[in-house]
């Protein structure tokens, strides 16, 4: 079957660990994006890779890093230097860059 | 000012009845619209997707588009218990750079009640 697979789903982090949540897509999709959701506030975009090695920062990157090595992989990496982690974070990916998005399950990241 | 205005409800509709869902937006250039569904707890997925001015029809469910106002809605037609979800308006709205970026609104709350 063809999707978007994110794991962790649920992850406890200690303040000023890093951790990274890895997604893995078999679509064939080129276009693939970090979004973070908070309460009550729509998707806000981390950042977004077009293609193999190549990315660009979103709205919100900094305390971030991804990297895009393969065509379908697109771990993100959240750092200490972000403030306030906790949040759920969906990656996406876009067959065209039209905007119709697929999205993974998500992963639910908690600071303890 | 919001890039993507949505009322976040939340909004309750009897089953049966039609529930209507509002979403404005400020870049007039704008081109694609889309609707996506999402339920507690879960994923986004993409419903409907809109590119040109009037009504475009999915089974029961209907996308308006008006872009001289700015503004794009979505019809649910004999609503469900199933269609409880927060429904989310994104827009491709024309960035600094030039680029198309996606941009999500808030969401809206829906809640149908049996």
């Amino acid at each position: 079957d063809g999707g978007i697979t994110q794991s962790p789903k649920y992850l406890f982090r200690k303040e000023g660990q890093n951790v990274t949540l890895s997604c893995e897509q078999n679509l064939n999709h080129d276009a693939m994006y970090w979004y973070r959701q908070d309460p009550g506030q729509g998707l806000r975009l981390i950042y977004y890779s077009q293609i193999v090695n190549d990315f660009q920062k979103g709205d919100i990157a900094e305390g971030y890093s991804v990297s895009r090595e393969k065509k379908e992989s697109f771990p993100l990496t959240v750092t200490s230097a972000q403030k306030n982690p906790t949040a759920f974070y969906l990656c996406a990916t876009d067959r065209d860059r039209t905007g119709e998005l697929f999205f993974g399950e998500g992963s639910r990241l908690t600071v303890l | 000012q919001k890039e993507v205005e949505q009322n976040s409800g939340p909004l309750s509709v009897p089953e049966g009845a039609i529930a209507s869902l509002n979403c404005t937006y400020s870049d007039r250039g704008s081109q694609s619209f889309f609707w996506y569904r999402q339920y507690s707890g879960k994923s986004p997925e993409l419903i409907m997707s809109i590119y040109s001015n009037g009504d475009k029809e999915d089974g029961r469910f209907t996308a308006q588009l008006n872009k001289a106002s700015q503004y794009v809605s979505l019809l649910i037609r004999d609503s469900q218990p199933s269609d409880s979800a927060t429904y989310l308006c994104a827009v491709n709205l024309l960035s600094n750079f030039g680029n198309e970026k996606l941009t999500f609104g808030t969401g809206t709350r829906l809640t149908i009640i049996p």
